[in-house]
Protein backbone atom coordinates (compact mmCIF):
# COMPACT_ATOMS: atom_id res chain seq x y z
CA UNK A 1 0.00 0.00 0.00
CA UNK A 2 1.31 3.74 -0.03
CA UNK A 3 1.81 5.75 2.16
CA UNK A 4 1.40 9.30 2.66
CA UNK A 5 3.49 11.40 5.40
CA UNK A 6 2.60 15.49 6.46
CA UNK A 7 4.87 17.23 8.20
CA UNK A 8 4.20 19.34 10.44
CA UNK A 9 1.08 17.16 11.93
CA UNK A 10 0.75 20.74 13.29
CA UNK A 11 0.85 24.54 13.05
CA UNK A 12 -0.14 27.41 14.78
CA UNK A 13 0.46 30.61 13.20
CA UNK A 14 -0.55 34.10 13.75
CA UNK A 15 -2.79 35.85 10.57
CA UNK A 16 -1.20 37.24 8.15
CA UNK A 17 1.85 34.67 8.09
CA UNK A 18 2.47 32.54 5.34
CA UNK A 19 2.87 28.73 5.86
CA UNK A 20 3.70 25.22 4.10
CA UNK A 21 2.31 21.90 4.49
CA UNK A 22 4.76 18.68 2.74
CA UNK A 23 2.79 15.30 1.95
CA UNK A 24 5.93 12.79 0.60
CA UNK A 25 4.93 9.81 -0.48
CA UNK A 26 6.63 6.23 -0.52
CA UNK A 27 6.06 5.08 -3.63
CA UNK A 28 5.45 7.01 -6.89
CA UNK A 29 2.80 9.68 -7.20
CA UNK A 30 0.13 9.65 -10.19
CA UNK A 31 -2.21 11.53 -8.81
CA UNK A 32 -2.05 13.72 -5.75
CA UNK A 33 -4.87 15.15 -4.22
CA UNK A 34 -5.41 18.35 -1.56
CA UNK A 35 -7.94 18.48 0.77
CA UNK A 36 -9.31 20.42 3.59
CA UNK A 37 -11.45 19.06 6.67
CA UNK A 38 -13.24 21.40 8.69
CA UNK A 39 -13.17 19.85 12.23
CA UNK A 40 -16.41 17.54 12.45
CA UNK A 41 -17.49 17.94 8.83
CA UNK A 42 -16.96 16.37 5.77
CA UNK A 43 -13.54 16.68 2.79
CA UNK A 44 -13.85 19.97 0.85
CA UNK A 45 -11.52 19.70 -2.25
CA UNK A 46 -8.80 22.05 -3.00
CA UNK A 47 -6.71 20.70 -5.59
CA UNK A 48 -5.64 17.85 -7.94
CA UNK A 49 -1.85 17.76 -9.26
CA UNK A 50 -0.96 15.32 -12.01
CA UNK A 51 2.72 15.84 -13.54
CA UNK A 52 5.50 16.82 -12.26
CA UNK A 53 6.28 20.41 -11.88
CA UNK A 54 3.04 21.21 -12.01
CA UNK A 55 1.85 24.33 -9.85
CA UNK A 56 -2.10 25.47 -9.07
CA UNK A 57 -3.52 27.84 -7.21
CA UNK A 58 -7.13 28.72 -5.50
CA UNK A 59 -7.12 32.28 -4.11
CA UNK A 60 -4.25 32.31 -1.39
CA UNK A 61 -3.55 28.22 -1.75
CA UNK A 62 -0.93 27.15 -4.15
CA UNK A 63 0.12 23.25 -4.58
CA UNK A 64 2.96 22.19 -5.99
CA UNK A 65 4.21 18.54 -7.07
CA UNK A 66 7.77 17.08 -7.41
CA UNK A 67 7.18 14.09 -8.82
CA UNK A 68 11.14 13.15 -8.82
CA UNK A 69 10.67 13.37 -5.06
CA UNK A 70 7.55 12.07 -4.75
CA UNK A 71 6.60 14.70 -2.87
CA UNK A 72 3.30 17.62 -3.00
CA UNK A 73 3.69 21.38 -0.85
CA UNK A 74 0.38 23.57 -0.23
CA UNK A 75 1.04 27.10 1.06
CA UNK A 76 -0.52 29.78 2.15
CA UNK A 77 0.04 33.33 1.41
CA UNK A 78 -1.24 35.44 4.19
CA UNK A 79 -3.49 32.68 6.13
CA UNK A 80 -6.88 33.88 7.51
CA UNK A 81 -8.88 32.41 10.69
CA UNK A 82 -10.85 30.89 7.25
CA UNK A 83 -8.00 28.51 6.81
CA UNK A 84 -8.21 26.72 10.00
CA UNK A 85 -8.61 22.93 9.64
CA UNK A 86 -7.07 19.80 8.87
CA UNK A 87 -5.00 19.69 5.45
CA UNK A 88 -5.06 16.33 4.19
CA UNK A 89 -3.02 15.18 0.95
CA UNK A 90 -4.47 12.23 -1.03
CA UNK A 91 -3.39 10.11 -3.62
CA UNK A 92 -4.11 7.40 -6.07
CA UNK A 93 -2.55 3.82 -6.45
CA UNK A 94 -1.29 2.90 -9.78
CA UNK A 95 -3.87 0.25 -10.75
CA UNK A 96 -6.62 3.07 -9.82
CA UNK A 97 -8.65 1.36 -7.41
CA UNK A 98 -7.42 2.38 -4.42
CA UNK A 99 -7.08 6.02 -2.55
CA UNK A 100 -4.87 6.90 -0.36
CA UNK A 101 -4.86 9.57 2.34
CA UNK A 102 -2.34 11.42 4.32
CA UNK A 103 -1.80 11.65 8.26
CA UNK A 104 -3.36 15.07 7.70
CA UNK A 105 -1.91 18.24 9.37
CA UNK A 106 -3.76 20.38 12.04
CA UNK A 107 -3.87 24.68 10.93
CA UNK A 108 -5.00 27.03 13.92
CA UNK A 109 -4.06 30.95 12.98
CA UNK A 110 -4.69 33.35 15.28
CA UNK A 111 -6.93 36.58 14.81
CA UNK B 1 -27.20 21.12 -6.39
CA UNK B 2 -27.18 18.85 -3.28
CA UNK B 3 -24.65 17.38 -1.91
CA UNK B 4 -23.99 14.06 -0.62
CA UNK B 5 -26.34 13.19 2.27
CA UNK B 6 -25.32 11.03 5.14
CA UNK B 7 -27.73 9.37 8.24
CA UNK B 8 -27.22 9.41 11.14
CA UNK B 9 -24.76 12.07 11.95
CA UNK B 10 -24.48 10.24 15.57
CA UNK B 11 -24.72 7.07 16.75
CA UNK B 12 -23.65 5.64 20.00
CA UNK B 13 -24.48 1.61 20.47
CA UNK B 14 -22.51 -1.08 22.83
CA UNK B 15 -20.02 -3.51 21.38
CA UNK B 16 -21.38 -7.09 19.61
CA UNK B 17 -24.35 -4.77 18.32
CA UNK B 18 -25.25 -4.17 14.72
CA UNK B 19 -25.47 -0.56 13.14
CA UNK B 20 -26.65 0.81 9.63
CA UNK B 21 -25.39 3.94 7.64
CA UNK B 22 -27.13 5.11 5.02
CA UNK B 23 -25.71 7.36 2.01
CA UNK B 24 -27.55 9.58 -0.77
CA UNK B 25 -24.57 10.65 -3.21
CA UNK B 26 -24.99 13.44 -5.41
CA UNK B 27 -27.44 12.74 -8.64
CA UNK B 28 -25.98 11.37 -10.99
CA UNK B 29 -22.38 10.57 -9.81
CA UNK B 30 -22.18 7.09 -10.82
CA UNK B 31 -18.88 6.25 -8.27
CA UNK B 32 -19.81 5.69 -4.72
CA UNK B 33 -17.33 5.56 -2.07
CA UNK B 34 -17.05 4.64 1.92
CA UNK B 35 -14.15 5.96 4.17
CA UNK B 36 -13.55 4.94 7.85
CA UNK B 37 -11.58 8.01 9.72
CA UNK B 38 -10.32 7.37 12.98
CA UNK B 39 -9.78 9.92 14.98
CA UNK B 40 -6.57 11.85 14.10
CA UNK B 41 -5.84 9.67 11.32
CA UNK B 42 -6.70 10.22 7.18
CA UNK B 43 -9.89 8.67 6.41
CA UNK B 44 -9.46 5.26 5.01
CA UNK B 45 -10.89 4.09 2.20
CA UNK B 46 -13.38 0.74 2.93
CA UNK B 47 -14.75 0.02 -0.89
CA UNK B 48 -15.64 1.84 -3.57
CA UNK B 49 -18.67 1.42 -6.34
CA UNK B 50 -19.26 2.36 -9.73
CA UNK B 51 -22.96 2.45 -10.24
CA UNK B 52 -24.07 -0.83 -8.17
CA UNK B 53 -20.89 -2.90 -8.75
CA UNK B 54 -18.15 -3.00 -6.31
CA UNK B 55 -14.84 -1.90 -7.65
CA UNK B 56 -13.08 -2.76 -4.95
CA UNK B 57 -13.07 -3.78 -1.04
CA UNK B 58 -10.02 -4.86 -0.45
CA UNK B 59 -9.68 -2.94 2.94
CA UNK B 60 -13.07 -4.08 3.67
CA UNK B 61 -13.27 -5.96 7.12
CA UNK B 62 -16.03 -8.05 5.41
CA UNK B 63 -15.97 -10.42 8.24
CA UNK B 64 -18.35 -7.88 10.22
CA UNK B 65 -18.75 -5.20 7.41
CA UNK B 66 -21.00 -5.30 4.50
CA UNK B 67 -22.01 -2.59 1.91
CA UNK B 68 -24.53 -2.41 -1.06
CA UNK B 69 -25.78 -0.05 -3.70
CA UNK B 70 -28.89 -1.09 -4.80
CA UNK B 71 -30.03 0.30 -8.16
CA UNK B 72 -26.65 2.30 -8.36
CA UNK B 73 -27.86 4.94 -6.28
CA UNK B 74 -27.96 4.90 -1.96
CA UNK B 75 -25.82 3.37 -0.16
CA UNK B 76 -25.78 1.12 2.94
CA UNK B 77 -22.74 0.15 5.06
CA UNK B 78 -23.40 -2.11 7.83
CA UNK B 79 -21.36 -3.16 10.79
CA UNK B 80 -22.08 -6.39 12.60
CA UNK B 81 -20.87 -6.80 15.28
CA UNK B 82 -19.71 -3.69 15.89
CA UNK B 83 -16.09 -3.90 17.94
CA UNK B 84 -14.80 -1.18 20.42
CA UNK B 85 -11.98 -0.26 17.33
CA UNK B 86 -15.10 0.74 15.00
CA UNK B 87 -15.44 3.63 16.66
CA UNK B 88 -15.07 6.49 13.78
CA UNK B 89 -16.38 8.71 11.78
CA UNK B 90 -17.98 7.06 8.61
CA UNK B 91 -17.71 9.06 5.57
CA UNK B 92 -19.30 8.96 2.13
CA UNK B 93 -17.89 10.36 -1.15
CA UNK B 94 -19.44 10.66 -4.57
CA UNK B 95 -17.80 11.46 -7.83
CA UNK B 96 -19.02 11.89 -11.57
CA UNK B 97 -16.01 9.95 -13.12
CA UNK B 98 -14.77 6.47 -12.86
CA UNK B 99 -11.52 7.39 -11.41
CA UNK B 100 -11.10 8.76 -8.40
CA UNK B 101 -10.52 12.91 -9.65
CA UNK B 102 -12.57 15.09 -7.61
CA UNK B 103 -14.37 13.48 -5.28
CA UNK B 104 -17.19 14.99 -3.12
CA UNK B 105 -17.69 13.97 0.32
CA UNK B 106 -20.98 13.92 2.57
CA UNK B 107 -21.03 15.44 6.70
CA UNK B 108 -20.14 12.03 8.21
CA UNK B 109 -21.30 9.14 10.93
CA UNK B 110 -19.32 9.44 14.06
CA UNK B 111 -19.84 6.30 15.36
CA UNK B 112 -19.40 5.29 19.60
CA UNK B 113 -19.25 1.63 20.35
CA UNK B 114 -18.72 1.10 24.11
Amino acid sequence: SQELEQSPQSLIVQEGKNLTINCTSSKTLYGLYWYKQKYGEGLIFLMMLQKGGEEKSHEKITAKLDEKKQQSSLHITASQPSHAGIYLCGADSNTGNQFYFGTGTSLTVIP
Amino acid sequence: EAGVAQSPRYKIIEKRQSVAFWCNPISGHATLYWYQQILGQGPKLLIQFQNNGVVDDSQLPKDRFSAERLKGVDSTLKIQPAKLEDSAVYLCASSPLTLFGEQFFGPGTRLTVL
